[in-house]
């Protein structure tokens, strides 16, 4: 039982290239959660997923597409990518069903990403 | 937009202390989450509240959600090195199924 793993843990980008980050997780998990992670700001969401083939926006979800094809997999696109994107991102998935600790959020190791 | 205001923004403290931070927000939320994190990990679940009132316990720490379903805080008692690190709580909405964040409480170890 690995929890959530993220793929890749290090990236660099130049300004406009794209790249996926992808999110797996083999808890068998409802809901999953895009988060990115700045110095000072806390994690802001930015989008998320109550089920498969469901995709939600978050708080900043400008610039980032997702996409939740198989349950266990939560995708994460950058389709240009921009210095403002520099950041360390976090995936993260719940239960999401009613019963014990169904809000218990589980997060991955984290993606550190930049943008030059 | 939501927003969860988390204080105090950094705590310095002596070795042996008690620590209370709290979070508070206009929204309501039906599930309180406090996490740990440390450098170049990702958070670690502390305690799970999922009742307003409810007040619950994690060894030193405590963490209780509030009647008014808009706050919560936490406790953590008789502090050690380890206890370092930043502390962030986090809500899920009545109104949907984010989950968001506050921004942290950098908690700091006087030796």
């Amino acid at each position: 039982n690995a929890g959530v793993t993220q793929t890749p843990k290090f990236r660099v980008l130049k300004t406009g290239q794209s790249m996926t980050l992808l999110c797996a997780q083999d808890m068998n998990h409802e809901y999953m959660y895009w988060y990115r992670q700045d110095p000072g700001m806390g994690l802001r969401l930015i989008h998320y997923s109550v089920g498969e083939g469901t995709t939600a926006k978050g708080e900043v979800p400008d610039g980032y597409n997702v996409s939740r094809l198989k349950k266990q997999n939560f995708l994460l696109g950058l389709e240009s990518a921009a210095p403002s994107q520099t950041s360390v991102y976090f995936c993260a998935s719940i239960l999401g069903l009613a019963g014990a600790r169904y809000n218990e959020q589980f997060f991955g190791p984290g993606t550190r990403l930049t943008v030059l | 937009g939501q927003q969860l205001n988390q204080s105090p923004q950094s705590m310095f403290i002596q070795e042996g202390e008690d620590v209370s931070m709290n979070c508070t927000s206009s929204s309501i939320f039906n599930t309180w989450l406090w996490y740990k994190q440390d450098p170049g990990e990702g958070p670690v679940l502390l305690i799970a509240l999922y009742k307003a009132g409810e007040l619950t316990s994690n060894g030193r720490l405590t963490a209780q959600f509030g009647i008014t379903r808009k706050d919560s805080f936490l406790n953590i008692s008789a502090s050690i090195p380890s206890d370092v690190g930043i502390y962030f709580c986090a809500g899920r909405l009545d109104t949907d199924d984010k989950i968001i964040f506050g921004k942290g409480t950098r908690l700091h170890i006087l030796p």
